[in-house]
This record gives structure tokens, C-alpha cells and sequence, in this order.
């Protein structure tokens, strides 16, 4: 079955550097998506992206963040200067477009955790 | 507002027993259902959905969950649990008319004894 790939699955960082995290959503979706887990507590959402814009923002996703799809293939999240408080478990995720199918559930990465120390 | 609720932080049952997770929800337009399960250190795992049609739905590895519109709650069911169904479990709803964001409750862990 496909899956949506996340890399890497895990990431140390300083506090203050920039981090990109990947993501490779299934082939035919065109909805993307991006929440975050802080130590397996509730799933926050963050951003959902559609046709090469953001669609939907929460308000964690402040100006230190931005979503880009650069190839046709890649979904990224960038953090552009990490916190403490940025660590978290960043999960991605994609569903299909209305009518192709398995189209009403969002099929998730198997996360990225980010240590900010 | 769009929301959901999972009241109970955790589930306890014996293996062999019915289990039962809550969920309830709160959309303006149509709701779309899901329960998510999360093994420690994974991703989010698809179990099943309701979006029309016969309010039981059933998933995978036996689980089922019931649509009751009045009550505006999912709940999720299992006849017989086993102890490797240990995990934490996530409602979600999506507005059918609008597919920019799934709304998630805040988890449940289910804890199942041998």
C-alpha cells in the first residue's frame, strides 16, 4: 500500500538553528498536511496546503515556520529559528483529491522527532 | 466551532472483554469520522470512517465504531480485546465541506491486561 516517508525520523538541533523537515506524501494527493505531537500528548495541527498555497493555518504556525512544495514530489516544513519548545514529534500527512477513492482520510508519515536543546 | 472530545485520558479491560472508547463531536456542516490508532513511537494508523450511509461501520484488525447523529458521538467498539490492541487511540473529524484540516481529540490510551 503507499505510505507517505518522512526523513529523517529523528533530528537534534540547536536552539536557534533552522531545521527542514521532509516529507514525501502518496503520488496522487493534493492535499498536505503537517501537525505536530509534544510527547505523545494531543495531535495539533499546524498548516494544510492545496494547490501550491496554504489553505488553513493554526496559530502555532507563527512567521518561524513555512510550508513549501518545491519539486512536485517534496513537502517540507521549515522551523527558520527552533525553540525549546518546537520539540515535538512533526507529523505529515496527505489525502486525495474528492472522488479518487479513499479520499475522506489523511494517510500519515511515521512522524519526525526534533529535539531542540 | 469544529471540535472533538475524547473524555477519558485512559481505557483499562481485561483481555477477552468489550471495550469501548468515547469520542463526540462538534461540526457545523457534515461530519466525516475517524478513529486513529498510534503504536509507541509511530505514526497515526487509519481504522476506520464514517461519512454516510450505515451508522456501524466496521475497520480494521475488528474494531467498529457507531454514528449516532442525536448524540453527536463515535465511539469506537471492540467485542474482545486483546492486549496487543494496547494503544493510543484518536478520534478525528473533518467538515464535509471543508477538506483543509482534520480536527483530532486529545487521545485516549487504552491499556489492555493479560
Amino acid at each position: 500500500e503507499p505510505e507517505v516517508t518522512q526523513t529523517p525520523s529523528h533530528q537534534v538541533t540547536q536552539m536557534g538553528q533552522e531545521v527542514i523537515l521532509r516529507c514525501v506524501p502518496i503520488s496522487n494527493h493534493l492535499y498536505f498536511y503537517w501537525y505536530r505531537q509534544i510527547l505523545g500528548q494531543k495531535v495539533e495541527f499546524l498548516v494544510s496546503f492545496y494547490n501550491n498555497e496554504i489553505s488553513e493555518k493554526s496559530e502555532i504556525f507563527d512567521d518561524q515556520f513555512s510550508v513549501e512544495r518545491p519539486d512536485g514530489s517534496n513537502f517540507t516544513l521549515k522551523i527558520r529559528s527552533t525553540k525549546l519548545e518546537d520539540s515535538a514529534m512533526y507529523f505529515c500527512a496527505s489525502s486525495a483529491p474528492w472522488g479518487m477513492g479513499r479520499d475522506t482520510e489523511a494517510f500519515f508519515g511515521q512522524g519526525t522527532r526534533l529535539t531542540v536543546v | 466551532a469544529q471540535s472533538v472530545a475524547q473524555p477519558e485520558d485512559q481505557v483499562n479491560v481485561a483481555e477477552g472483554n468489550p471495550l469501548t472508547v468515547k469520542c463526540t463531536y462538534s461540526v457545523s456542516g457534515n461530519p466525516y469520522l475517524f478513529w486513529y490508532v498510534q503504536y509507541p513511537n509511530r505514526g497515526l494508523q487509519f481504522l476506520l470512517k464514517y461519512i454516510t450511509g450505515d451508522n456501524l461501520v466496521k475497520g480494521s484488525y475488528g474494531f467498529e465504531a457507531e454514528f449516532n447523529k442525536s448524540q453527536t458521538s463515535f465511539h469506537l467498539k471492540k467485542p474482545s480485546a486483546l492486549v496487543s490492541d494496547s494503544a493510543l487511540y484518536f478520534c478525528a473529524v473533518r467538515d464535509g465541506n471543508n477538506f483543509n484540516k482534520f480536527y483530532f481529540g486529545s487521545g485516549t490510551k487504552l491499556n489492555v491486561k493479560p
